[in-house]
């Protein structure tokens, strides 16, 4: 597969429960952190989104957390389901830019039946 | 709508070929992006358009590489001559107007230098 090469952080997670991938980013000075999924044979797309006014932000079974204290990125999944396994990147960039963005290395969710 | 659409999906050349990526954007998407993952590397930012013009590339390794996009519709993406560290994934992505534009990505090409 695409990832063959690149050895991912591995999350194992029973089909139920809750998944929690976290993610540390890099430039103090990014204000625009963005969640994508990647499933095998696809390019990434995009789940969530969060500005760095904000610290919290809920979606649809997927909530994204921000502490900028500490440069760190959190992506929850609840009731994790077996459509959820795939790699997952934290990503960062600056709101009044273009999407120049900077991609962390990816984790990549199994979820166990 | 149809999606960010690329072309081949593998290519596989051998060291000091040519190979030409293509690109169509969403419709109506003015900004097209072209990003790259390279073995055992994060995907990486390599340039990025508004409609035909080249705003920022300065995510290109090389003179290697030349994007073009010829009249604001889709982009190519050539490498001349093809090196065995170009090997990896070349993802396009196409978005609107604006920082927090999310962007859609095509499935890649898979790039393989032998």
């Amino acid at each position: 597969g695409e990832s063959v090469g690149l050895h991912l952080p591995t999350l194992s997670v029973q089909e139920g429960d809750n998944s929690i991938i976290n993610c540390a980013y890099s430039n103090s000075a990014s204000d625009y952190f963005i969640w994508y999924k990647q499933e095998s044979g696809k390019g990434p797309q995009f789940i969530i989104d969060i500005r760095s006014n904000m610290d919290k932000r809920q979606g649809q079974r997927v909530t994204v957390l921000l502490n900028k204290t500490v440069k760190h990125l959190s992506l929850q999944i609840a009731a994790t389901q077996p459509g959820d396994s795939a790699v997952y990147f934290c990503a960062e960039n600056f709101a009044g830019g273009y999407q120049k963005v900077t991609f962390g290395t990816g984790t990549k969710l199994q979820v166990i039946p | 709508e149809a999606g960010v659409t690329q072309f081949p999906s593998h290519s596989v050349i051998e060291k000091g070929q040519t190979v030409t990526l293509r690109c169509d954007p969403i419709s109506g998407h003015d900004n097209l992006y072209w990003y790259r993952r390279v073995m055992g590397k994060e995907i990486k930012f390599l340039l990025h358009f508004v409609k035909e013009s080249k705003q920022d590339e300065s995510g290109m390794p090389n003179n290697r590489f030349l994007a073009e996009r010829t009249g604001g519709t889709y982009s190519t993406l050539k490498v001349q001559p093809a090196e065995l560290e170009d090997s990896g994934v070349y993802f396009c992505a196409s978005s609107r107007t604006g920082g927090t534009a999310p962007l859609h990505f095509g499935n890649g090409t898979r790039l393989t230098v032998t």
